[in-house]
């Protein structure tokens, strides 16, 4: 099966500007999930969605990022304006339901922030 | 915060049974032990997990300890592809949001 897609790989902007990632989740996965993982520590959860509701997003800096899972499928993360501590990879994941399931990560979008 | 500790940085030779150990004194009794594990550029990938049984599938061996304070992930034949960052996860079953609260994990590098 085709595993979760994310885009783009790569991004590089100044400071104060905005970017969005993209993430597509393996196919009938109800739950999604943006990680934020900076150099040399492990991933942190930013927010996660049970179809198209928040589940958890408590760990999300609301006065700059935000995230939409439209329809309940694909979900964009967007940051604005960036800062330069927003350098970091970002991780989409995604599981069948919530409990004890799976989670499986897309490959990530690496940001720099200059 | 992480409720596990490991340690920093491993060498494991090729071919060679790797141990990975993982503290987790003050995991509950509801509580998972997960393990995952990333290698470079890539998201992290699901390797087992258990409750207080040993329990082993294609990739690996996890190992908790009575008292399961403690538990070991063994690879029993390690190769090159193998090398990554491995994180050690406590889990509370049904926990409303599932989330994984990673710590900075142990970098496991197979020698050849």
């Amino acid at each position: 099966e085709a595993g979760v897609a994310q885009s783009p790989r790569y991004k590089i902007i100044e400071k104060r500007q905005s970017v969005a990632f993209w993430c597509n989740p393996i196919s009938g996965h109800a739950t999604l999930y943006w990680y934020q993982q900076i150099l040399g520590q492990g991933p942190k959860l930013l927010i996660q969605f049970q179809n198209n509701g928040v589940v958890d997003d408590s760990q999300l800096p609301k006065d700059r990022f935000s995230a939409e899972r439209l329809k309940g499928v694909d979900s964009t993360l967007k940051i604005q304006p960036a800062k330069l501590e927003d350098s970091a990879v970002y991780l989409c994941a995604s599981s069948l339901v919530r409990g004890m399931e799976t989670q499986y990560f897309g490959p990530g979008t690496r940001l720099l922030v200059l | 915060d992480a409720k596990t500790t490991q340690p920093p940085s491993m060498d494991c030779a090729e071919g060679r049974a790797a141990n990975l150990p993982c503290n987790h004194s003050t995991i509950s009794g509801n509580e998972y032990v997960y393990w995952y594990r990333q290698i470079h550029s890539q998201g992290p990938q699901y390797i087992i997990h258990g409750l207080k049984n040993n329990e082993t599938n294609e990739m690996a061996s996890l190992i908790i300890t009575e008292d399961r304070k403690s538990s070991t992930l063994i690879l029993p034949h390690a190769t090159l592809r193998d090398t990554a960052v491995y994180y050690c996860i406590v889990r509370v079953y049904g926990g409303a949001t599932n989330k994984l609260i990673f710590g900075t994990g142990t970098l496991l590098a197979v020698q050849p």
